[in-house]
């Protein structure tokens, strides 16, 4: 079946643009996750969506950084005016639902790898 | 707050050798703990997991137990092979929070 998918894989831009990534969950998974994996920093959360509850963006390391989830399915993370450290590969997630219950596990998607010149 | 260690790579190891990756955690609250692998090209999966004390996760030939005592959970294989080489990472989670991730270790098997 189909897993986790993220776009671009690839994305390359210049300091102050801003960049959108999207994820497409597993159908039926009502939590998905955004991490971003940086060099020296390993695997860092960002937002979580739960459902239609109000998402947790106690990670999001800035007010740059903006994520929404239309219908319960598509997120997209948007970086406004990007700048050099937010070069990583930004990982997305999803599961069935929240918490770590013996069949709840998360899958990974591909990532996208952000390069910001 | 919660957080993951685990032992700095690179690890460098032949063939059929045994490896051992050192994990500790914050004993804060009562964490799930996961060992998830990357595959070089591939994305992040889960390779196994242990729920509560004294729980052992096995898969692939690959363990680790849950210690409370030491607050560890050190993923272990008897004989490693060339097709093992990818980062680990070890990761917790308590109840409806995220995953917290230690920083990952790359491990190299050389023939």
């Amino acid at each position: 079946g189909a897993g986790v998918s993220q776009s671009p894989s690839n994305k390359v831009t210049e300091k102050g643009k801003d960049v959108e990534l999207r994820c497409d969950p597993i159908s039926g998974h009502t939590a998905l996750y955004w991490y971003r994996q940086s060099l020296g920093q390993g695997l860092e959360f960002l937002i979580y969506f739960q459902g239609n509850s109000a998402p947790d963006k106690s990670g999001l390391p800035s007010d740059r950084f903006s994520a929404e989830r239309t219908g319960g399915s598509v997120s997209t993370l948007t970086i406004q005016r990007t700048q050099q450290e937010d070069s990583a590969v930004y990982l997305c997630a999803s599961s069935l639902t929240l918490g770590s219950g013996t069949y709840n596990e998360q899958f990974f998607g591909p990532g996208t790898r952000l390069t910001v010149l | 707050g919660n957080s993951v260690t685990q032992m700095e790579g690179p690890v460098t190891l032949s063939e059929e050798a045994f490896l051992t990756i050192n994990c500790t955690y914050t004993a804060t609250g009562y964490p799930s703990l996961f060992w998830y692998v990357q595959y070089p090209g591939e994305g992040l999966q889960l390779l196994l997991k242990a729920t509560k004390a004294d729980d052992k996760g096995s898969n692939k030939g690959f363990e680790a137990t849950y210690r409370k005592e030491t607050t560890s959970f050190h993923l272990e294989k008897g004989s490693v092979q060339v097709s093992d080489s990818a980062v680990y990472f070890c990761a917790r989670q308590s109840g409806n929070t995220p995953l917290v991730f230690g920083k990952g270790t790359r491990l190299s098997v050389i023939a």
